[in-house]
């Protein structure tokens, strides 16, 4: 069982590169989200899916493009990547709202 | 705007010892208070939830302390263990929604 699937794990852009992070989990669950981890500035929501065919914003969607794709997969678009984006990312999902997160093992960006 | 503050930043505890980590949170909806674990190179992982119609829980060395008046919240970690280095996020969100706001998180280094 993979559960939270992230690819790729490590990517370095140029600045203005544009790039899509992709996240698929295999527990059926209903809701998706991306979160970004910085030092000293803990998890921060970027976009969240509450279920497939919706997304929402979360706390710092700047910069960033999503797409659910189907109710397994939920993309994370950076269409023109600036070094401020240079984070980890992580993706989780859960079974329904309000309810216990489970992350995938991250997504390490640098944007030079 | 720091909706879930959390302190401290690092905690160097000795083997056997009590870790106490603290979260406060200004929104009065948040009704739902979870502490992830995350480990080097891994995705936070759920450790121990709350919520407010309950003042403790416990769940093996693990309690959870809630002051709902105080808006704060806490993780004691009894008979720490060098296993229990690892960094730990607190986290609040409404019951009907999706956005979970974490803290900025605490390393925990248990020496032996």
């Amino acid at each position: 069982n993979a559960g939270v699937t992230q690819t790729p794990k490590f990517q370095v852009l140029k600045t203005g590169q544009s790039m899509t992070l992709q996240c698929a989990q295999d527990m059926n669950h209903n809701s998706m989200y991306w979160y970004r981890q910085d030092p000293g500035m803990g998890l921060r929501l970027i976009y969240y899916s509450a279920s497939e065919g919706t997304t929402d914003k979360g706390e710092v969607p700047n910069g960033y493009n999503v797409s659910r794709l189907n109710k397994r997969e939920f993309s994370l678009r950076l269409e023109s990547a600036a070094p401020s984006q240079t984070s980890v990312y992580f993706c989780a999902s859960s079974p329904t709202t309000g309810s216990e997160l489970f992350f995938g093992e991250g997504s390490r960006l640098t944007v030079l | 705007q720091q909706q879930v503050k959390q302190s401290p930043q690092s905690l160097i505890v000795q083997k056997g010892g009590i870790s106490i980590i603290n979260c406060a949170y200004e929104n009065t909806a948040f009704d739902y208070f979870p502490w992830y674990q995350q480990f080097p190179g891994k995705g936070p992982a759920l450790l121990i939830a709350i919520r407010p119609d309950v003042s403790e829980k416990k769940e093996g060395r693990f309690t959870i302390s809630f002051n709902k008046s105080a808006k704060q919240f806490s993780l004691h970690i009894m008979d720490s263990q060098p296993g229990d280095s690892a960094t730990y996020f607190c986290a609040a969100s409404r019951r009907d929604t999706d956005k979970l706001i974490f803290g900025t998180g605490t390393r925990l280094q248990v020496f032996p």
